[in-house]
């Protein structure tokens, strides 16, 4: 099993319009989970963290189930500028090292069409 | 404002011939890693290091080699380019031991011919 699945998509969606991601984790003890926006043929960068109460940013809102190991994001009121790679990130202690390693997963392809 | 710098983007090398990736970080980070990202495959760990002349393999080492023999510098090295080595290179910092926040360099594009 994969350690962090997301559905690579593309998700095509009209302008305005709610689109939700989700993004399942395979290794129960992950303690801090993100999401990462990475435009076409650039970086990574971090949109938000994901917090077990769940978390808005503006037109943004991250959720964390930690029983069934599931993040979700979800855009509304969707813009031509938000069409990117949207990114699924956890971050795992890794046992006995004392340090924490991270795992992204594929990547979900949004376009978002006038 | 931080600052992860890949200093060469783009790159043509041939077949055999050795490549230095160099990154650097001003942000005084622990953590340091290269990755590679390829279509359908997502971002790939190669190495990475939590402190000076520490390393450690990622996922996918073969044929590639590191160095940090400074905090700020950490480099990829390919001893002998091959075509299957094509691709974004990535490298990333961040605080140890559980920095929430990782950043990136704007990535070498590489390609072997």
């Amino acid at each position: 099993r994969k350690e962090v699945e997301q559905d690579p998509g593309p998700f095509n969606v009209p302008e305005g319009a709610t689109v939700a991601f989700n993004c399942t984790y395979s290794n129960s003890a992950s303690q801090s989970f993100f999401w990462y926006r990475q435009d076409c043929r650039k970086e990574p960068k971090l949109l938000m963290s994901v917090y077990s109460s769940g978390n808005e940013d503006g037109r943004f809102t991250a959720q964390l189930n930690r029983a069934s190991q599931y993040i979700s994001l979800l855009i509304r009121d969707s813009k031509l500028s938000d069409s990117a790679t949207y990114l699924c990130v956890v971050n795992s202690q890794i046992s006995g090292a004392g340090s924490y390693q991270l795992t992204f997963g594929k990547g979900t392809k949004l376009s978002v069409i006038p | 404002d931080v600052k992860v710098t890949q200093s060469s983007r783009y790159l043509v090398k041939r077949t055999g011939e050795k490549v230095f990736l160099e990154c650097v970080q001003d942000m005084d980070h622990e953590n340091m890693f290269w990755y590679r990202q390829d279509p359908g495959l997502g971002l790939r760990l190669i190495y990475f290091s939590y402190d000076v002349k520490m390393k450690e393999k990622g996922d996918i080492p073969e044929g590639y080699s590191v160095s940090r023999e400074k905090k700020e510098r950490f480099s990829l090295i390919l001893e002998s380019a091959s075509t299957n080595q094509t691709s974004m290179y990535l490298c990333a910092s961040k605080r140890f031991p559980s920095g929430n926040t990782i950043y990136f360099g704007e990535g070498s594009w590489l390609t072997v011919v």
